[in-house]
Formats: C-alpha cells, sequence, structure tokens
C-alpha cells in the first residue's frame, strides 16, 4: 500500500529567504505526485502535479517540485518565499494501476517570518 | 474558473441525527470524491464515485455512510446516526479523470454535539 511522509510539521522561514518541503512516498512503482495548500479555513488548492516525463514540475504561485525516483522524494520548493505563502501544505500521492484515491501526508506548516 | 462547490459551510448536529453534506462537482467531471479531514489531522480518503457506482471505498466508510448523486449536478454524502467522532471538515473533489488533477470544494465542518 502507499504511503506518505512529510517530516517536517512545523517550518519557518523569512519572508524572501528560500524554502523546501520535504515529501517521501512509498510506492512500488511510480506513482501519481501532488501538492496542495490549504489556507486556514480554506480547502485544498492544487499546487503541482507529476505524472510523468520531466522529473522537474512548475506549478502555481512560483512553487516547483522535483521527482526523485531513486529517493522516493517529491519535495517543493520556492526560492523566495512571500508572506502570503503561509499556510499548510500537503504532499499527496496516488497509485494509478489500481486505486482512484489519494493519500495524504500529514502536513507541513509554513510559518512565513516579516 | 470553475469551482466545486459545498453546503452548508458549517453544520451542527446532535449526536444520532442524520446529516447529508452536499456538493455541486465542476460540470464535466465524471469522478467524484468525499475525503474528511478531523482537526489537526491529516486529509483522509473516503470514497471515491463514478458512473453512478462506488469505485472504492475507506474502512472508515461504513455503513452509517451513503452517497448519491440524485440528479446531474449534486453529489451527497449521507452520514445516518452521526457519532461524536464524525466531527471533522468533510471535503467534496472531483476530476476529469482517475487520479487527474481533483479540484476540491472549500469543505463543510461538521460538529457533532
Amino acid at each position: 500500500a502507499q504511503s506518505v511522509t512529510q517530516p517536517d510539521i512545523h517550518i519557518t522561514v523569512s519572508e524572501g529567504a528560500s524554502l523546501e518541503l520535504r515529501c517521501n512516498y512509498s510506492y512500488g512503482a511510480t506513482p501519481y505526485l501532488f501538492w496542495y495548500v490549504q489556507s486556514p479555513g480554506q480547502g485544498l488548492q492544487l499546487l503541482l502535479k507529476y505524472f510523468s516525463g520531466d522529473t522537474l514540475v512548475q506549478g502555481i504561485k512560483g512553487f516547483e517540485a522535483e521527482f526523485k525516483r531513486s529517493q522516493s522524494s517529491f519535495n517543493l520548493r520556492k526560492p523566495s518565499v512571500h508572506w502570503s505563502d503561509a499556510a499548510e501544505y500537503f504532499c499527496a500521492v496516488g497509485a494509478p494501476d489500481s486505486s482512484y484515491k489519494l493519500i495524504f501526508g500529514s502536513g507541513t506548516r509554513l510559518l512565513v517570518r516579516p | 474558473e470553475p469551482e466545486v462547490t459545498q453546503t452548508p459551510s458549517h453544520q451542527v448536529t446532535q449526536m444520532g441525527q442524520e446529516v447529508i453534506l452536499r456538493c455541486v462537482p465542476i460540470s464535466n467531471h465524471l469522478y467524484f470524491y468525499w475525503y474528511r479531514q478531523i482537526l489537526g489531522q491529516k486529509v483522509e480518503f473516503l470514497v471515491s464515485f463514478y458512473n453512478n457506482e462506488i469505485s472504492e471505498k475507506s474502512e472508515i466508510f461504513d455503513d452509517q455512510f451513503s452517497v448519491e448523486r440524485p440528479d446531474g449536478s449534486n453529489f451527497t454524502l449521507k452520514i445516518r446516526s452521526t457519532k461524536l467522532e464524525d466531527s471533522a471538515m468533510y471535503f467534496c473533489a472531483s476530476s476529469d479523470r482517475r487520479l487527474a488533477e481533483a479540484f476540491f470544494g472549500q469543505g463543510t465542518r461538521l460538529t457533532v454535539v
């Protein structure tokens, strides 16, 4: 069965600093991978997704993520964080050959220092 | 931009009562989902629905839960006899293909007292 680990519960960065949020997955083949963002009291918004092809994917709001098969990782990055990026970020994995569901990680809460 | 709409945004119900959570998925989507998020916890899959039937459900989705697409636009989640532990944010989502980008609604916060 697939699983997702987000090892950092909280991360605090200064505005303008770079950001990397970690995500590791467990799945026997190449999964579908997603990053979602949830602002307080809001729903989930898709930042980016990886299905196949180029392992570096670009998303909305200046985010990107890199799929590394050898490390079973799909880390989210942003070169310069804005105060409005403060939110909770969820990595999710789907099993394209066997399932309809997404398995979510436990989330990383991003705090941005002025 | 098309969006998934959920109503109500917040519902308070007494333990043992039935609740129906409503969702209007994006109009050309074919796959529909319910997820829930207990406060402070991860988002959990409940059920997926395709071609007018359940395609997959989780262990959480027991006999107290049911889903329905009563017409061409609505997608509902019914909890027959609510328990305190059903208190959570419930998210509806839809996609045009299996495991394609799922668009989530804003959620319904269910509080069981």
